[in-house]
């Protein structure tokens, strides 16, 4: 089955760093993944839509200067949550498919913790 | 806004029994319909999908899908402390492509 790699599983930073997160499609080409980020005991909520070559989709409310997203690859997007506060602190999950009209499979996750 | 509904739960039931998981969407074009597991600290697993009204059997997995009634429930049979989760719903909206919106989910405790 189709397989979606994120790396880091964790990561601990300062705040006022960044951090940049990894998506990778193992087995099949993503013209488009999809970022989530989800706090403890809630849902999946969509950041964005990386799209192969072009400008990421950013859903209301999320700050595209804060959160970069490159995909600059069929099999790769990045993350990259810059100048990161505590209140980033979050799950973040990737997911892709190889068509559009294909279930997503959704990747390990990455649990960030700004100190 | 499109909204996807589902009760947080917990749903308690004992091993063996069946257990119902229900959700509602309000876009009533939608094509695509999923059902994830999320362990506790982990991303969600992909359980069932759904297109068509009627029922879709996988397993000890069912989804049923009633687009007359904007509703899609799960139903797990011969319940074990192993399916003990979150189960997310999740819905494609018209002209989303396969961008998802989920709903809040439901915790399942599966109790021995």
């Amino acid at each position: 089955g189709a397989v979606v790699s994120q790396h880091p599983s964790w990561v601990i930073c300062k705040s006022g760093t960044s951090v940049k997160i990894e998506c990778r499609s193992l087995d099949f080409q993503a013209t488009t993944m999809f970022w989530y980020r989800q706090f403890p005991k809630q849902s999946l909520m969509l950041m964005a839509t990386s799209n192969e070559g072009s400008k990421a989709t950013y859903e209301q409310g999320v700050e595209k200067d804060k959160f970069l997203i490159n995909h600059a690859s069929l099999t790769l997007s990045t993350l990259t949550v810059t100048s990161a506060h505590p209140e980033d602190s979050s799950f973040y999950i990737c997911s892709a498919s190889g068509t559009s009209d294909s279930p997503l499979h959704f990747g390990n996750g990455t649990r960030l913790t700004v100190t | 806004q499109k909204e996807v509904e589902q009760n947080s739960g917990p749903l308690s039931v004992p091993e063996g029994a069946i257990a119902s998981l229900n959700c509602t969407y309000s876009d009533r074009g939608s094509q695509s319909f999923f059902w994830y597991r999320q362990y506790s600290g982990k991303s969600p697993e992909l359980i069932m999908s759904i297109y068509s009204n009627g029922d879709k059997e996988d397993g000890r997995f069912t989804a049923q899908l009633n687009k007359a009634s904007q509703y899609v429930s799960l139903l797990i049979r011969d319940s074990q402390p192993s399916d003990s989760a979150t189960y997310l719903c999740a819905v494609s909206f018209t002209g989303g492509g396969n961008k998802l919106t989920f709903g809040t989910g439901t915790q399942l405790k599966v109790e021995l």
